[in-house]
Parts: structure tokens; sequence; C-alpha cells
């Protein structure tokens, strides 16, 4: 099994729509992160979590929410998907004291139509 | 604010050539980290390297080096005689302060290495 998993990993909606992505994982981790990867633009931060009790806002957060229900989980919802939030999505933890030495998910692919 | 840039978008190389990857950087902070990425066709992106800002020593891996110059604030990566297995895309990112501190991507260079 893979270490960081991602659920689902394609989606097509409609705008308007509420989506959730999913992410486990089993590295123990504590820290967790949600990027987005557009063509040409490389991953941008849209939220992360150092522990339970702490979440954060990455750079681009407009129009998403986190909800880090366990230590091994990290779910991104999008709670009224417009056509612009087409993208790749990447779930990645990292250790404490690793900052930024990230495990990626394999990624959620979201189409909004 | 922080940022990288990666100048080249794509690279296409013959198997066994040498291929550089330039990553620029720009920082205010005297204390930053630099990292590589890779993005193979499968999607997931693999660490390759970090390295903070006091330490300019090149690092070699295997075919992998990294040539780390403060004077001209890059990070670039060479890939010696380059297999097909490293065609992928990657990834220079960035972090400003304590190692924990946001990460900031470049735009990527897709590499195709053909047979």
């Amino acid at each position: 099994d893979a270490d960081v998993t991602q659920t689902p990993r394609n989606r097509i909606t409609k705008t308007g729509k509420r989506i959730m992505l999913e992410c486990s994982q089993t590295k123990g981790h504590d820290r967790m992160y949600w990027y987005r990867q557009d063509p040409g633009l490389g991953l941008r931060l849209i939220y992360y979590s150092f522990d339970v009790k702490d979440i954060n806002k990455g750079e681009i957060s407009d129009g998403y929410s986190v909800s880090r229900q366990a230590q091994a989980k990290f779910s991104l919802s999008l709670e009224s998907a417009i056509p612009n939030q087409t993208a790749l999505y990447f779930c990645a933890t990292s250790a404490w004291d690793r900052a930024n030495v990230l495990t990626f998910g394999a990624g959620s692919r979201l189409t909004v139509l | 604010a922080q940022k990288v840039t990666q100048a080249q978008t794509e690279i296409s190389v013959v198997e066994k050539e040498d291929v550089t990857l330039d990553c620029v950087y720009e920082t205010r902070d005297t204390t930053y980290y630099l990292f590589w990425y890779k993005q193979p066709p499968s999607g997931e992106l693999v660490f390759l390297i970090r390295r903070n800002s006091f330490d300019e020593q090149n690092e070699i891996s295997g075919r992998y080096s990294w040539n780390f110059q403060k004077s001209t604030s890059s990070f670039n990566f060479t890939i010696t005689a380059s297999q097909v297995v490293d065609s992928a895309v990657y990834f220079c990112a960035l972090s400003e302060g304590a190692a924990g501190n946001k990460l900031t991507f470049g735009g990527g260079t897709r590499v195709l290495v053909k047979p």
C-alpha cells in the first residue's frame, strides 16, 4: 500500500457541486499539506496542518476548506466547485524534523465542468 | 517575496547525454532551504535533495549532481549520462527562514530522454 493515499484519483463534477478529496497516510508524519498543480505554475500550497489542532492557510486557500480528522487523515473540500478549480491536487506529508521533505500521494485529478 | 524561476520549460536529449536544469531563486532571507523534486510520468512527486543556505558545497549522488552558487542565486541540477528513466518533470523549490516555512515551487522543467 502507498504511504500516502488519495481518493478519488479522478473526479468530474459540475459547477456548484461540493467536492471532497481525501488523504490518508501511514508514514506517522505530523505535518500534512494540500497542493494544487497547474501546467507551468508548479505546485501551489492550499492548506497545511502541523498537527490535528493546527490548520493554516497557504497561498491559494480561497474557495477551499480542510479538515484534519486524525493525525493520519487530512481532507480538502471545495464547497462550491468552479471551472478554474480544475487541476491536479496533491496531498503530502513530512516529519517535523525533516520539514518540507515531502512524501506525496499519487494525486487527484479534478475536472469541474 | 520568495520566487523560483526555472526558465527551461522542456529539454530533449538523447540517452547518455548530460543535461543541466537551471534554477534561479529570489529571497530576502539569509537563511533558506532549496529543494529538487522529480515528477515521473506516473505523476507522483519524489524528493531528491534539500540544501540549506549555509552549505554551498556541491553534491553528487550517483548520476545526479547539484551546483549551489549563492553569488548568482542558482541551484542547478545535472544528470550525467542520462537514461530514459530520467524522463520526468523536475521542480526546484525554496523555503525561507525556518525549515518548516512555506515551500515555493518553480514552474518545472520537463526532461525527455530519447533512446
